[in-house]
């Protein structure tokens, strides 16, 4: 699975639109884009994945750039309820859900 | 639909007791993961299974932690002398079959604190 980059952390004031971004410049054409997040002392929860076309869910939307080598997580109207850690992950979609690899991720914190 | 199912959600186990941590996957979902959470640490990937079978245990440690997923009932991950350093939460995910097998789901976690 190829390697993500995110930022270590990233402020965002509620009810404003927080905008997680995710570099994956060695994607290869058939891997997946995903996000999850965990909520402190909570189970890991997925929010949306997306292989080249945005997606939106009630959670977030997913922007990928034209070449796939980077991807935004948007949370439109942020809430105290949404600070978390933010994980970008790229897995291919054929040889099945093995080992899901968590990186540091991107830690948002939402102030009022 | 009821989610990822994790029991017992606290455990406190004396140094050299048994932990055994039981995950039942989500309707449906034939496989089960299981991932541990050191304090302030990430989450780390311990072990991957099917019904009766072990996929992938890569990140099991060697001695003293198994795993099982039978043909009836929840995935059982066995911590045999439970040491200090044990002390995380465990944490289990599933995934359905089929094409969407990479979106995983996971549970609430069971801490296990060694005293």
């Amino acid at each position: 699975d190829a390697k993500t980059t995110q930022p270590p952390s990233m402020d965002c004031a509620e009810g404003r639109a927080a905008n997680l971004p995710c570099n994956h410049s060695t994607i290869s054409g058939n891997e997946y884009v995903y996000w999850y997040r965990q909520i402190h002392s909570q189970g890991p929860q997925y929010i949306i994945h997306g292989l080249k076309n945005n997606e939106t869910n009630e959670m977030a939307s997913l922007i990928i750039t034209e070449d796939r080598k980077s991807s935004t997580l948007i949370l439109p109207h942020a809430t105290l309820r949404d600070t978390a850690v933010y994980y970008c992950i790229v897995r291919v979609a054929e040889t099945g859900g093995f080992k899901t690899i968590f990186g540091a991720g991107t830690r948002l914190f939402v102030k009022a | 639909n009821a989610g990822v199912m994790q029991n017992p959600r606290h455990l406190v186990r004396r140094r050299g007791q048994e932990a055994r941590l039981r995950c039942s996957p989500m309707k449906g979902h034939s496989h089960v993961y299981w991932y541990r959470q050191l304090p302030e640490e990430g989450l780390k990937f311990m072990v991957y299974l099917q019904k009766e079978n072990i996929i992938d245990e890569s990140g099991m440690p060697k001695e003293r932690f198994s795993a099982e997923f039978p043909k009836e009932g929840p995935s059982i991950l066995r911590i045999q002398q439970v040491v200090r350093g044990d002390s995380a939460a465990y944490f289990c995910a599933s995934s359905p079959p089929g094409a969407m097998r990479n979106t995983i789901y996971f549970g609430e976690g069971s801490w296990l604190t060694v005293v």
